[in-house]
Parts: structure tokens; sequence; C-alpha cells
């Protein structure tokens, strides 16, 4: 499957506390996305880092990338309660039109 | 900025009928998505237009879903017949550009086949 996978599955976590999630992948990219997935808002999207960017951030959002290794991770500095939601990694296929793969998603559940 | 629109919200039929979502992107997005996400994975690509042109629809199962993008705007994505398996989210998407853009999601629709 070229389905991205995360890690962990699930994470729970205390308010204030920071959050991280990994997305493997295995083919060349473009780009890669981060998207949250709740049931209030739907899939929105957090942020876009290209194949030649080694790091971004957004707000209390840092994403890295590392090409070299498949590999991508976000972090989320003093978590909210609001933060609990399903979080997707998307890549854009190197040689494919804007066409994205979501990973498995993370769940995370931040406790007050 | 209105965002995706997509009717009905949800939808429960029987296998073997049949069934049609429909999308609204927003306006001036060329690139429309539909994506399936079965509960507890992540959205999968079916289909991708561009302008009322279909870009990529490879893992569309074409012996039973088919799309249109009529006049390169709303679309319809149809089912027929359905399967206990299509059971699923169907969620619509768009994006102004088709390399390197974020997608905008609409609410999507909550089909449940018995």
């Amino acid at each position: 499957s070229q389905q991205g996978e995360e890690d962990p599955q699930a994470l729970s976590i205390q308010e204030g506390e920071n959050a991280t999630m990994n997305c493997s992948y295995k083919t060349s990219i473009n780009n890669l996305q981060w998207y949250r997935q709740n049931s209030g808002r739907g899939l929105v999207h957090l942020i876009l880092i290209r194949s030649n960017e080694r790091e971004k951030h957004s707000g209390r959002l840092r994403v890295t990338l590392d090409t070299s290794k498949k590999s991508s991770s976000l972090l989320i500095t003093a978590s909210r309660a609001a933060d609990t939601a399903s979080y997707f990694c998307a890549y854009d296929r190197a040689g494919t039109a804007s066409k994205l793969t979501f990973g498995t998603g993370t769940r995370l559940q931040v406790t007050l | 900025e209105a965002g995706v629109a997509q009717s009905p919200r949800y939808k429960i039929i029987e296998k073997r009928q049949s069934v049609a979502f429909w999308c609204n992107p927003i306006s001036g997005h060329a690139t429309l998505y539909w994506y399936q996400q079965i509960l507890g994975q992540g959205p999968k690509l079916l289909i991708q237009f561009q302008n009322n042109g279909v870009v990529d629809d490879s893992q569309l199962p074409k012996d039973r879903f088919s799309a249109e993008r009529l006049k390169g705007v709303d679309s319809t994505l149809k089912i027929q017949p359905a399967k206990l398996e299509d059971s699923a989210v169907y969620l619509c998407a768009s994006s102004a550009g088709l390399a390197g853009v974020e997608q905008y999601f609409g609410p999507g629709t909550r089909l449940t086949v018995t």
C-alpha cells in the first residue's frame, strides 16, 4: 500500500503538554501537508511543507521533514482541549498532479 | 468566503440501491476532488477534476461509481448499485491550483448501506 503510516495511532496527553506525531511514507514527494479532523469542523488544512524545506512553523505547530528518511513530524506545543482531533499527514507524490495520499491518522485526546 | 458545500449530509440505503452525492466547490476553484473515508482510516482519493476534465480516476471503482463535473463547477458522485463495503463518509474538496496547494474540504456525506 502507498498509504502513509502515522505513529502513534492514538495519543492521550494533558492540557499544556506537547504532542508529537510522526508520519512515514515510501515515495518521492513534492510536498507534505498536515490536516486535522474533528466532528465539529471536518477536515481542515494545518500546514504545508515543500520537499526542499526542513522545518516550518505556524503558531503552536512545528513541522519537520526529512526526505532522506521519508518521514515528517508534527509538534503541537502547549496543547489545549480544543486540539482534540485526528491528525493526518498527506503527501503529494512526485510526478502526480497534486494527488494527495493520506496517512492512517493519529487520534489525539487532550484532557483538562 | 463560502466553503465547500455538500449534500445530503446523511444517507441510508439498502444494498443494490443507487445513491448520488452533490458538491459545490469554493467559487473560483478549478480543481475538485472526491474522497472516500472509511471509519478509522484516512481519506482515499476517488477522482480528481481540473475544470470539467478528469485528471485522475485510477482508484474509482468504475463498475459501480461514476462522477461528473458539468460546466466545471458543481459535481455529482453516483454509486449504482451500492454494496455494504461502500459505507463510508464521502468527502468533496477543492483547491485553487493543481499542485502544491492546500485543499478545502466539505463536511462530507455519511453513507450507510444496509
